[in-house]
């Protein structure tokens, strides 16, 4: 079964340019969250989607935003890039088996690694 | 609300025994524990659940208090490979983590 697979792996952009990073998750997964990793802070918590709709958001500003598709793939887009967005963006799948969230493993994607300048 | 990890970081020499502690402020149903090498992504060591199951690595076990809201992880008879960065999750709303700041290990020949 092939892993959770996130493209593309690095990206530059410039302050005020917006950015899309694709999330193709485990066949069979019906979640897919996204984290923020910085140094220093760890992984960031910023949204979870769930059959198409976002469950739960984090604590980012507005211009941090996602949707899932039918086929569970996500992306996420940040708008107006800031100097400080510059971080590893990971993704993760879970089964998603519709109870017991507490239970649920997290499968990570390598991440896309965005440089702004 | 992310859970707070101790120590930040520990140096070892192979063969030598380390824990790192996760505390939350809030009641847990269960920790998960993953470990990241440099460069890749975070791989899933271990679930522990509220009443004593628990699933994961052969090698590396951990204890899980409920009551304390605690749960730790040791690492025994420590090899190169162990290096990395060690993160405690506990469940938000979702399937969905928070996750602690993370504990840098280092295992020296």
């Amino acid at each position: 079964k092939a892993g959770v697979t996130q493209t593309p792996r690095y990206l530059i952009k410039t302050r005020g340019q917006q950015v899309t990073l694709s999330c193709s998750p485990i066949s069979g997964h019906r979640s897919v969250s996204w984290y923020q990793q910085t140094p220093g802070q760890g992984l960031q918590f910023l949204f979870e989607y769930f059959s198409e709709t976002q469950r739960n958001k984090g604590n980012f500003p507005g211009r941090f935003s996602g949707r899932q598709f039918s086929n569970s793939r996500s992306e996420m887009n940040v708008s107006t890039l800031e100097l400080g967005d510059s971080a590893l963006y990971l993704c993760a799948s879970s089964i998603g088996d519709g109870g017991r969230t507490w239970k649920s493993i997290q499968y990570f994607g390598a991440g896309t690694r965005l440089s702004v300048l | 609300q992310q859970p707070v990890q101790s120590p930040q970081a520990v140096i070892l020499r192979e063969g030598e025994d380390a824990v790192i502690n996760c505390s939350s402020s809030k009641a847990l149903y269960s920790v998960h524990w993953y470990r990241q090498k440099h460069g890749e992504a975070p791989v899933f060591l271990m679930i522990l659940l509220k009443g004593g199951e628990q699933k994961g690595h052969e090698k590396i076990s951990a204890s899980f208090n409920e009551k304390k809201q605690q749960s730790s992880l040791y690492l025994t008879a420590s090899q190169l490979s162990y290096s990395g960065t060690y993160f405690c999750g506990t469940p938000n709303s979702g399937y969905a983590l928070n996750f602690g700041k993370g504990t840098s290990l280092l295992v020296t020949p």
